[in-house]
């Protein structure tokens, strides 16, 4: 089993629609937790931190579970220029360790 | 304010070289990590640097190794090279406690690095 699963995608869906993400961890003393995006041959940028109680970035709601170990991140709204690769991001071992998930597509249509 | 930078952007190597790519962190950040990419994969963590010392490692072979210096930059070191290192690598920047969750970590543009 890989440390961090994320859905396999692609996802196809129209400008305004509503999209949901998951992602599982498999070490339970995973610390912390992050949402990065990354466009087509560049390089990944922090969307969003997730803690514990939930957070919310505009159009972005970002949530923990750690009973269950799992990541989600859900997208209100969607806009055209959100069409990237979402990556779930974990750190493990003491917080210096940081293990990708493989990446989710996300392709939003006109 | 220059971001992560990363030299070179390109590179192709034979099967059995050696390779030596460059990272210069964000102004003020004082740890470099290193990720290989494969085309349609996550970033694997290679490992950290702070204090100009390795502090984390992940499942790469003694063939990659690493340096920082005292200005904070970083190299990645691939001795033997084969096929299957042909790879983006990039290099993140951060301050000291970024997995904590206290800072964001920066990534440079990466080096595509393609082994032949």
């Amino acid at each position: 089993r890989k440390e961090v699963e994320q859905d396999p995608g692609p996802f196809n869906v129209p400008e305004g629609a509503t999209v949901a993400f998951n992602c599982t961890y498999s070490n339970s003393a995973s610390q912390s937790f992050f949402w990065y995006r990354q466009d087509c041959r560049k390089e990944p940028k922090l969307l969003m931190s997730v803690y514990s109680s939930g957070n919310e970035d505009g159009r972005f709601t970002a949530q923990l579970n750690r009973a269950s170990q799992y990541i989600s991140l859900l997208i209100r709204d969607s806009k055209l220029s959100d069409s990237a690769t979402y990556l779930c991001v974990v750190s493990n071992t003491g917080g210096f360790k940081t293990i990708f998930g493989a990446g989710t597509r996300l392709f939003v249509k006109a | 304010d220059a971001g992560v930078t990363q030299s070179p952007t390109h590179l192709i190597k034979t099967r059995g070289q050696q390779v030596t790519l460059r990272c210069s962190p964000k102004s003020g950040h004082d740890t470099v990590s290193w990720y290989q990419q494969a085309l349609g994969q996550g970033p694997q963590f290679i490992f950290q640097y702070y204090e100009e010392e390795e502090r984390q490692r992940g499942n790469f072979p003694d063939r990659f190794s690493g340096h920082q210096f005292p200005n904070y930059s970083s190299e990645l070191n691939v001795n033997a090279l084969l096929l299957g290192d042909s790879a983006l690598y990039l290099c993140a920047s951060s301050l000291d406690g970024w997995v904590r969750g206290n800072t964001e970590a920066f990534f440079g543009q990466g080096t595509r690095l393609t082994v032949v």
